[in-house]
């Protein structure tokens, strides 16, 4: 079945540095892939759609500057969260929508592990 | 905007019990409802879904469904194992304008004991 496997799947970082994430896709296209965000005892949080090419689809509220998104290639995603402050340590998942599979209007996503930021 | 409101947990059954987590969302239009598993240390993975009223999305003995007079998408399964021990997620799809993505419910975590 389809996979995405997502990297780190946790990291620790000094305030003020930049972490990045990625998330690819292992056996199929993702022309769209999502970012989420979960707080502990929390829903997701959708933070920004990202298709291949194209820039980032950023949801109200979330800062475009310090959540970088790029999809260079329709099997990999990346999150970079700049200038890292501990407000920003929570649990980010991606999800990709395969391209084939997608144009059928099944919306079903593949979900990745996850990476858990802590930031000091 | 479009919500989904589920049962909080967690939830601990012994082997073999129903078990039943509620799931009610408030949405414009129609839309699509799932449930998604996220076994421990696992990714997220949908366990069903139904797209239209009275559908009825099953999968590994859990049924769910569709309920637009009480909207509704209550997750059961008549007898659980310890392997469905996980955190299970309701979410919506919806399919106009803004609406065109995942809106999740907290997720209901289920322990199965022997």
């Amino acid at each position: 079945g389809a996979v995405v496997s997502q990297h780190p799947s946790w990291v620790i970082c000094k305030s003020g540095t930049s972490v990045k994430i990625e998330c690819r896709s292992l056996d199929f296209q993702a022309t769209t892939m999502f970012w989420y965000r979960q707080f502990p005892k929390q829903s997701l949080m959708l933070m920004a759609t990202s298709n291949e090419g194209s820039k980032a689809t950023y949801e109200q509220g979330v800062e475009k500057d310090k959540f970088l998104i790029n999809h260079a290639s329709l099997t990999l995603s990346t999150l970079t969260v700049t200038s890292a402050h501990p407000e920003d340590s929570s649990f980010y998942i991606c999800s990709a929508r395969d391209r084939v599979r997608g144009q059928s209007g099944a919306n079903v996503l593949t979900f990745g592990a996850g990476s858990r930021l802590t930031v000091l | 905007g479009n919500s989904v409101t589920q049962m909080e947990g967690p939830v601990t059954l012994s082997e073999e019990a129903f078990l039943t987590i509620n799931c009610t969302y408030t949405a414009t239009g129609y839309p699509s409802l799932f449930w998604y598993v996220q076994y421990p240390g696992e990714g997220l993975q949908l366990l069903l879904k139904a797209t239209k009223a009275d559908d009825k999305g099953s999968n590994k003995g859990f049924e769910a469904t569709y309920r637009k007079e009480t909207t509704s998408f209550h997750l059961e399964k008549g007898s659980v194992q310890v392997s469905d021990s996980a955190v299970y997620f309701c979410a919506l799809w919806g399919h106009a304008g803004n609406n065109r993505k995942l809106i999740w419910g907290l997720g209901t975590s289920l322990a199965v004991n022997p």
